[in-house]
């Protein structure tokens, strides 16, 4: 089937600990997005990329990293410089309209 | 800048009612893209309509009308006859053409709950 897939789905993460989300996506977009959602809040962007190898900040990048080597992935790095990373992680690809995977629900214990 | 501003944080009707959700934008592009993205308790969302800035005919899909004015850069998406499983997070977003603003910039989203 074509579409997003992020995993895990759900993510516990200990104070200090770098954690990554997968993203994969098997539409052939050029472009990949990363957002952020918290609990009844719209979506910000983390990072976005609209090629391989390059990528751009978006407007909360602070504490992420990410990397695009491959066309079909994207993932997310949630490093320990990241002082709230509980979240709901969305990532996207687009092509003319976006497609999203289903989230990966992130939680520092 | 680009900003998509969606003033209405919650709506609830009454099941057949109709609800318009507005939502207005900022872009210095002449061309550019705007979306409607449904968001159910699942959490993935779903898209639902894409128009360009050259398109300024309104649409409509079965229950879903959209009428997008750029003299008053306003996209708005009413429902008619509301259903409960219109109850979802509903979120407007723009994407510009250029390289700088080729990023789907989103807004805070509406809440509509539609009761029985």
């Amino acid at each position: 089937d074509g579409g997003i897939t992020q995993s895990p789905k759900y993510l516990f993460r200990k104070e200090g600990q770098n954690v990554t989300l997968s993203c994969e996506q098997n539409l052939n977009h050029d472009a990949m997005y990363w957002y952020r959602q918290d609990p009844g809040q719209g979506l910000r962007l983390i990072y976005y990329s609209q090629i391989v190898n390059d990528f751009q900040k978006g407007d909360i990048a602070e504490g992420y990293s990410v990397s695009r080597e491959k066309k079909e992935s994207f993932p997310l790095t949630v490093t320990s410089a990241q002082k709230n990373p509980t979240a709901f992680y969305l990532c996207a690809s687009k092509n003319t309209e976006a497609f999203f995977g289903q989230g990966t629900r992130l939680t520092v214990v | 800048a680009q900003k998509v501003t969606q003033a209405q944080t919650e709506i609830s009707v009454v099941e057949k009612e109709d609800v318009t959700l507005d939502c207005v934008y900022e872009t210095r592009d002449t061309t550019y893209y705007l979306f409607w993205y449904k968001q159910p308790p699942s959490g993935e969302l779903v898209f639902l309509i894409r128009r360009n800035s050259f398109d300024e005919q309104n649409e409509i899909s079965g229950r879903y009308s959209w009428n997008f004015q750029k003299s008053t850069s306003s996209f708005n998406f009413t429902i008619t006859a509301s259903q409960v499983v219109d109850s979802a997070v509903y979120f407007c977003a723009l994407s510009g053409l250029s390289y700088n603003t080729d990023k789907l910039i989103f807004g805070t989203g509406t809440r509509l709950q539609v009761f029985p």
